[in-house]
């Protein structure tokens, strides 16, 4: 029952550095979500994907990357930390949209980083 | 584009009080509406769901019902108790017509906490 897994918990990064976040799903589902919560602005939208090798920007994409190179796995890159970039990130995966098109999203238990 | 709005936080009350927390939402077409609930250290979990007027999502003693005329989706419990100090995330999905993917839209987000 491991549903949603993201690594690390934890990290700190000075302004620069670069680092990838992990998110790995075992419920088989297409669509994958990075989004990033800060204190009273709920969550955002930073990439998803609607299957295997494929991406898209969301609301706030600027300064990340992302790759599905696999159904299962959904990467955060950050490039050049910043200290903006300072905040809790999740990830989410959901079913694909069928006849019942808003399937809820599944979320991990967030990655907290700190930018330097 | 869609957006969603809750009423502002942090929310205290005794246990056994009668809880509301309102959101309003702005978007076109027919959108689905979540509560998802988020517990200390966790990630998001699904509370309840609507998805289309005047459907009504209920879980775990809480309900919400999908008003198209006041564009609501009020979050209720008759009885809270201190296991559901949590914050409390009013979200939707599809609003903006055409294939959404699933994205989706958050509120801010409502921190509760219910005393002894």
């Amino acid at each position: 029952n491991a549903g949603v897994t993201q690594t690390p918990k934890f990290r700190v990064l000075k302004t620069g550095q670069s680092m990838t976040l992990l998110c790995a799903q075992d419920m088989n589902h297409e669509y994958m979500y990075w989004y990033r919560q800060d204190p009273g602005m709920g969550l955002r939208l930073i990439h998803y994907s609607v299957g295997e090798g494929t991406t898209a920007k969301g609301e706030v994409p600027d300064g990340y990357n992302v790759s599905r190179l696999k159904k299962q796995n959904f990467l955060l890159g950050l490039e050049s930390a910043a200290p903006s970039q300072t905040s809790v990130y999740f990830c989410a995966s959901s079913y694909s949209m069928t006849g019942d098109r808003h399937q809820p999203q599944h979320f991990g238990d967030g990655t907290r980083l700190s930018i330097l | 584009g869609d957006s969603v709005t809750q009423m502002e936080g942090p929310v205290t009350l005794s246990e056994e009080a009668f809880l509301t927390i309102n959101c309003t939402y702005t978007a076109t077409g027919y959108p689905s509406l979540f509560w998802y609930v988020q517990y200390p250290g966790e990630g998001l979990q699904l509370l309840l769901k609507a998805t289309k007027a005047d459907d009504k999502g209920s879980n775990k003693g809480f309900e919400a019902t999908y008003r198209k005329e006041t564009t609501s989706f009020h979050l209720e419990k008759g009885s809270v108790q201190v296991s559901d100090s949590a914050v409390y995330f009013c979200a939707l999905s599809g609003g903006a017509g055409g294939t959404s993917y699933g994205k989706l839209t958050f509120g801010q987000g409502t921190i509760l906490t219910v005393h002894p």
